[in-house]
């Protein structure tokens, strides 16, 4: 089947630094790209859609200078979270769906995630 | 607006028993359905989805999911859960290659 590949699983950073999150598609190429965030206890909130080409599209409340994303070829997307602080801990999750798919027939891959924790 | 609810937060199950997790859905046309389980600490892994067709749906690990169009539901089950289906469900839609809608999660707890 189909893997996304996320890196790191878990990173640790001190407050005000910025933190790169990248999500590959491994054995298939995507032209969209999915970011969420989970917080404790809740369900995944969709952060923002990502484009391959083209500047990604943020949900509403989202901050689009804090949470940048970048989608620079057809397997790769990162998230970059500046000047973190201690709120962005969370958990976030990006998902691809494949390229090659039948409109909407496929599902979108999860990558494994990646546990932020921002002292 | 398009939604996906889950209404049971926590479920309770022994192992051994048969198990069904709610799903309901509301959006403008029958949108594309999946399952997720997550581990803790772990990303999503899909077990089953429905986009067309045979409204019982199969998957991994046992489970299996009924579409309900009258209903707007799209229901998890499984004849016999095992201690390790612990974990959290999550029911999603999404509509063509729109963005995926996720309800707020089930958490099962499996008792021996």
């Amino acid at each position: 089947g189909a893997v996304v590949s996320q890196h790191p699983s878990r990173v640790i950073c001190k407050s005000g630094t910025s933190v790169k999150i990248e999500c590959r598609s491994l054995d298939f190429q995507a032209t969209t790209m999915f970011w969420y965030r989970q917080f404790p206890k809740k369900s995944l909130m969709l952060m923002a859609t990502s484009n391959e080409g083209s500047k990604a599209t943020y949900e509403q409340g989202v901050e689009k200078d804090k949470f940048l994303i970048n989608h620079a070829s057809l397997t790769l997307s990162t998230l970059t979270v500046t000047s973190a602080h201690p709120e962005d801990s969370s958990f976030y999750i990006c998902s691809a769906r494949p390229l090659r798919a039948t409109q909407g027939e496929t599902e979108a891959f999860f990558g494994q995630g990646t546990r932020l924790t921002v002292v | 607006a398009q939604s996906v609810t889950q209404p049971d937060i926590h479920i309770t199950v022994s192992e051994g028993a048969s198990l069904e997790l709610r799903c309901n859905y509301s959006y403008g046309a029958t949108p594309y359905l999946f399952w997720y389980v997550q581990s803790p600490g772990q990303g999503l892994q899909l077990l089953l989805k429905y986009f067309s067709g045979d409204t019982l749906v199969q998957g991994i690990k046992g489970f299996e999911a009924e579409f309900k169009r009258s209903q707007s539901s799209f229901n998890l089950r499984k004849p016999s859960v095992h201690w390790s289906d612990a974990a959290e469900y999550f029911c999603a839609a999404a509509g063509g290659y729109q963005k995926v809608t996720f309800g707020t999660g089930t958490k099962l707890q499996v008792i021996p």
